[in-house]
């Protein structure tokens, strides 16, 4: 089975400062997608980047960008010029090959991000 | 565009009470899920739906049932309520596309006492 695993339960940054949040994962599929969400105190899930396990190119949104190492199976979120409305609950998420007629999607436990001005 | 709609937002329960979480998505997806959020645990799958009429189960089902009523609503029940049931409920939809993420409801707090 797979798992998601995101050591840092918690972190904090100045504003305008770079961080980086750590993920790994543990999988023996080689099709695969995964994600970063943002959970603010609104409760809403924000899918931030997704990023395909075939593609080697790191993506990339405006200030967030990923390092995905397949062969480490570790997929980091780097968050720069951090801005306040960036203070949010970030969740790794993993999505499965096709199974069942369908995905699933397993979550890591999620790392709580502060933002200091 | 209203997206995953869950209701209610907020339920207090007794323990031993039943209640039923309700979903509806209008973005014509195939794929449906019910995820449980705990401190220090993440999402965790409880139920999911691939299509209409059917239902497998996930990381955590027990103490749960689901219902894919339609295309559109996917259910949560809670047939006799525990306090370790206390958790905020998320459902998410997918349209089970290769490149699709899930798409998530606004989440119900339920506290079971």
């Amino acid at each position: 089975a797979q798992t998601v695993t995101q050591s840092q339960p918690e972190m904090s940054v100045q504003e305008a400062e770079t961080v980086t949040l750590s993920c790994t994962y543990d999988t023996s599929e080689s099709d695969y997608y995964l994600f970063w969400y943002k959970q603010p105190p609104s409760r809403q899930m924000i899918l931030v980047i997704r990023q395909e396990a075939y593609k080697q190119q790191n993506a990339t949104e405006n200030r967030f960008s990923v390092n995905f190492q397949k062969a480490a199976k570790s997929f980091s979120l780097k968050i720069s010029d951090s801005q306040l409305g960036d203070a949010a609950m970030y969740f790794c998420a993993y999505r499965s090959a096709f199974t069942s007629g369908t995905y699933k999607y397993i979550f890591g436990t999620g790392t709580r991000l502060k933002v200091l001005a | 565009n209203a997206g995953v709609t869950q209701t209610p937002k907020f339920q207090v329960l007794k323990t031993g009470q039943s209640m039923t979480l309700q979903c509806a998505q209008d973005m014509n997806h195939n794929s449906m899920y019910w995820y449980r959020q705990d401190p220090g645990m993440g999402l965790r799958l409880i139920y999911y739906s691939a299509s209409e009429g059917t239902t497998d189960k996930g990381e955590v089902p027990n103490g749960y049932n689901v219902s894919r009523l339609n295309k559109r609503e996917f259910s949560l029940r809670l047939e006799s309520a525990a306090p370790s049931q206390t958790s905020v409920y998320f459902c998410a939809s997918s349209p089970g596309q290769v490149y699709s993420p899930l798409h998530f409801g606004n989440g119900t707090r339920l506290t079971v006492t």
